[in-house]
């Protein structure tokens, strides 16, 4: 079974400074990878995701995520916080079980904090 | 109007009562899924359905029971309510025939639900 796991459950930045959410995964095949964000209350909204057409991947927000197969990784960055970017992230992957049939596995989630 | 509804968005129930709670979607999508999201473990996978006729039970169905009424309606039953079943809980839809090779999930805001 694949899985994913999120570096650090808490991270805090100042405003404007760099933010970078780790996130590796285990896959014994090209996986489809995730990252989903939760505002305070509410659902959660898609960033971005990797469909292995390129390996960076821009989503909405500023954010992009790179897929790094030698490193089993896919780290969520954007190059300066803003307040409105405080939520909690969460990284997936989809696994594949047999018949064809298959579901998303989350990662544990990463809160980010920021500082004014 | 939002694009996946779940009711009621909040619920408080004792042991022992039978719960359900709804999901609804107007996106045209094929399948739909249930989670729960639970402090510091993140989203766990409880049913997913793949079509009308279809039910799969995911990562941790015990204690749980879904209804999938029609294309768009997706329920989730508690039949007899515990109160380690306190936990925020997300409905989803997906659309594997849309062309999106990775299945993105859309997700629901959310019902929080509390089991005294």
């Amino acid at each position: 079974a694949q899985s994913v796991t999120q570096l650090g459950s808490h991270v805090s930045v100042s405003e404007g400074a760099l933010v970078l959410l780790r996130c590796n995964y285990s896959s014994s095949v090209p996986p489809y990878l995730f990252w989903y964000v939760q505002y305070p209350n509410q659902g959660l909204q898609l960033l971005l995701k990797y469909t292995s057409a390129a390996t960076l991947v821009k989503g909405i927000n500023g954010f992009e995520a790179e897929f790094k197969k030698s490193e089993t990784s896919f780290h969520l960055t954007k190059p300066s916080a803003h307040m409105s970017d405080a939520a909690e992230y969460f990284c997936a992957v989809i696994t594949y079980s047999g018949a064809g049939s298959y579901q998303l596995t989350f990662g544990k989630g990463t809160k980010l904090s920021v500082i004014p | 109007d939002a694009d996946v509804t779940q009711t009621p968005r909040n619920r408080i129930t004792k042991t022992g009562k039978r719960i359900m709670l709804e999901c609804s979607q107007t996106k045209g999508h094929d399948r739909m899924y249930w989670y729960r999201q639970d402090p510091g473990l993140g989203l766990r996978l409880i049913y997913y359905s793949f079509d009308v006729k279809d039910i799969n039970k995911g990562e941790i169905s015990d204690g749980y029971s879904v209804s999938r009424q029609a294309q768009a309606k997706f329920s989730l039953s508690l039949e007899s309510a515990i109160p380690n079943q306190t936990a925020l809980y997300f409905c989803a839809t997906s659309d594997l025939t849309s062309g999106d090779r990775a299945d993105t999930q859309y997700f629901g805001p959310g019902t929080r639900l509390t089991v005294l």
